[in-house]
């Protein structure tokens, strides 16, 4: 079975803090994406990577970073935390591209910014 | 236009029922369409994806799929109150040559299943 990790279930930080969200899968994907999932806003793609050292920008990039400096492992950087960062973070990865290219998901990290 | 639209919802059928959850997407070169289910509070599961047009069918669920009409759907039959949940819709295409994989989900629908 497909794993992804996420390192922490929930987060509390402070507002202008340096927040790290880290993730790992254990199949040897290709890709991997970092999402918000707000209500009413559904999933919204922030940041994705279709390889080592590769970055592309989502739909919401602002106010985030990333980092893939390994295959396994795809990192999101809030610079400076704010309180309209509060959100569900998900972490997804797959395999590669094609037709049945499914993206499998991470248990996701809750994050308030206080 | 969104990309994808999902009825909005939410749906509620008696246990037993068929559950009908419907989308409708914009980009006529989507390639696959995938259905998830997301348990509150937790992160979403593949049920089903399709990628040729017509009926697919594994247990009880049943995705259906119309490119000429831009419509992807998921029967539910016999529904139990264990689908409760909200139903992501996701397309896969190409943009520019290459996707990456990069799904766009519609907004969901939340089913509640009653005894």
């Amino acid at each position: 079975d497909v794993k992804v990790t996420q390192s922490s279930r929930y987060l509390v930080k402070r507002t202008g803090e340096k927040v790290f969200l880290e993730c790992v899968q254990d199949m040897d994907h290709e890709n991997m994406f970092w999402y918000r999932q707000d209500p009413g806003l559904g999933l919204r793609l922030i940041y994705f990577s279709y390889d080592v050292k590769m970055k592309e920008k989502g739909d919401i990039p602002e106010g985030y970073s990333v980092s893939r400096e390994k295959k396994e492992r795809f990192s999101l950087i809030l610079e400076s935390a704010s309180t309209n960062q509060t959100s569900m973070y998900l972490c997804a990865s797959s395999l590669g591209q094609g037709a049945k290219n499914i993206q499998y998901f991470g248990a996701g990290t809750r994050l308030s910014v206080l | 236009q969104k990309e994808v639209e999902q009825n909005s919802g939410p749906l509620s059928v008696p246990e037993g029922a068929i559950a009908s959850l419907n989308c409708t997407y914009s980009d006529r070169g989507s390639q696959s369409f995938f259905w998830y289910r997301q348990y509150s509070g937790k992160s979403p599961e593949l049920i089903m994806f399709i990628y040729s047009n017509g009926d697919k069918e594994d247990g009880r669920f049943t995705a259906q799929l119309n490119k000429a009409s831009q419509y992807v759907s998921l029967l539910i039959r016999d529904s139990q109150p264990s689908d409760s949940a909200t139903y992501l819709c996701a397309v896969t295409g190409w943009a520019g040559g290459t996707s990456y994989g990069k799904l766009t989900f519609g907004q969901g629908t939340i089913l509640t299943v009653h005894p």
